[in-house]
């Protein structure tokens, strides 16, 4: 499978644990996002990459959230101090350079965040 | 920044219809227009999309319109059949290179 993986599928965990996923993005695609997604709600952009570096994060993502892309292949979305409200399906997509003139952003499966 | 607003939010039509569900967007400066289907516990995938110097774009069943001057664009579906159920995602782009999406459009399609 060449397209957008993501690790864990599921999640849960207390309310105040930290939890840490990850995202693989198709390869040779230099840009990555993350988006959030509640129940009967349409993704929520929270950050996106262009290679390791982090070019924007939306007011959602608070100083709980922190996002990596250290070698501008993977990324990791880190949530610390859980809260039941973060509970949601956290997506990750990625795209290739803009210079390519190729918008499509490719989703991957999403991992889902359950706080107790 | 862009708001993107979708209607309506429940669709239900005879399978062998068809089906239309209407986007409008705030932000003149938006170009790229995506939809996406979602199944239940899926990845969004993306079904058509269409800049903003194409007026219509048609992919078999399924087509996409867009009116700069109004800001808003439409996808259509015709012959429905019983797989096209699922929610629909309009979504924009613009500078800020982030997807905005709609609501969403819970589309059920009955025999």
């Amino acid at each position: 499978d060449t397209g957008v993986s993501q690790d864990p599928r599921h999640k849960i965990t207390k309310r105040g644990q930290n939890v840490t996923f990850r995202c693989d993005p198709i390869s040779e695609h230099n840009r990555l996002y993350w988006y959030r997604q509640t129940l009967g709600q349409g993704p929520e952009f929270l950050t996106y990459f262009q290679n390791e570096a982090q070019l924007e994060k939306s007011r959602l993502l608070s100083d709980r959230f922190s996002a990596e892309r250290p070698k501008g292949s993977f990324s990791t979305l880190e949530i610390q101090h859980t809260e039941q409200g973060d509970s949601a399906m956290y997506l990750c997509a990625s795209r290739r350079n803009r210079d390519l003139k190729t918008d499509t952003q490719y989703f991957g499966p999403g991992t889902r965040l359950t706080v107790l | 920044g862009e708001n993107v607003e979708q209607h309506p939010s429940t669709l239900s039509v005879q399978e062998g219809d068809s089906a239309v569900i209407k986007c409008t967007y705030s932000d003149s400066a938006s170009n790229y227009f995506p939809w996406y289907k979602q199944e239940l516990g899926k990845r969004p995938q993306l079904i058509i999309d269409i800049r903003s110097n194409v007026g219509e774009k048609k992919d078999q069943r399924i087509a996409v319109t867009l009116n700069k001057t109004a800001k808003h664009f439409s996808l259509h579906i015709t012959e429905t059949q019983p797989e096209d159920s699922a929610v629909y995602f309009c979504a924009a782009i613009g500078g800020a290179q982030k997807l905005v999406f709609g609501q969403g459009t819970r589309l059920t399609i009955n025999p």
